[in-house]
């Protein structure tokens, strides 16, 4: 089945850049009508669901994160991506990549992977 | 988009069935049938336990149950077990094409 694997730098300066990768396995990222996204969780709060991308390469994203996040994809290496400029403290969480279906709900989701901010 | 509102804690007995609100807008909860719960033990991946308001992913137990009535959303457990005890998220699809979670309700297994 397919599975999802976060990988980028757990540790991000403050002010700096957030990228992360998610790689796709077990299935193709362009298969099937599912939506490619990212999912936060900040230590003892809740989940925050950032933004998605579909393989056309349209985006939704979250409107308090709009101003400095980027999801892309890239159907050849079956891979996704994260950008979230000018990070903080506020940016430090465990971060999920996840595969969203057409009717809005994460049918699958990776390990995560846990940034932090820090200079 | 604000967050619809769950409440911080639930607590039942063990076999005893308790239920979860997430109580959104019309822009939210109330916009359509795109509502799904998860379950979260402490380190671990979310669980999906119901999706499109009612239905249930093969392998979660039956007994878990989901509803909708206007803005505010449900989630039963009935015969309340052990492994229950977790955090639990409603998310909802939004008329922003978006998509936003509830707050959480921390489940706790008296």
């Amino acid at each position: 089945q397919v599975q999802l694997q976060e990988s980028g730098p757990g540790l991000v300066k403050p002010s700096e850049t957030l990228s992360l990768t998610c790689t796709v396995s077990g299935g193709s990222i362009s298969s099937g009508d599912f939506y490619w996204g990212w999912i936060r969780q900040p230590a003892g709060k809740g989940l925050e669901w950032i933004g998605r991308v579909y393989t056309s390469g349209s985006t939704n994203y979250n409107p308090s994160l709009k101003s400095r996040v980027t999801i892309s994809i890239d159907t050849s290496t079956n891979q996704f991506s994260l950008t979230l400029s000018s990070v903080t403290a506020a940016d430090m969480a465990e971060y999920y990549c996840a595969r969203e279906t057409y009717t809005d709900y994460v049918a699958t989701w990776g390990r995560g992977t846990l940034v932090t901010v820090s200079s | 988009q604000s967050a619809p509102t769950q409440p911080a804690s639930v607590s039942g007995s063990l076999g005893q069935s308790i239920t979860l609100s997430c109580t959104g807008t019309s822009s939210d909860v109330g916009y359509y049938k795109y509502v799904s719960w998860y379950q979260k033990h402490p380190g671990k991946v979310p669980k999906l336990v119901i999706y499109e308001v009612s239905n249930r992913p093969s392998g979660v137990s039956n007994r878990f149950s989901g509803s909708k009535s206007g803005n505010t959303a449900s989630l039963t457990i009935s015969g309340l077990q052990a492994e229950d005890e977790a955090d639990y998220y409603c998310s909802s699809y939004t008329n922003s094409a978006t998509v936003v979670f509830g707050g959480g309700t921390k489940v706790t297994v008296l």
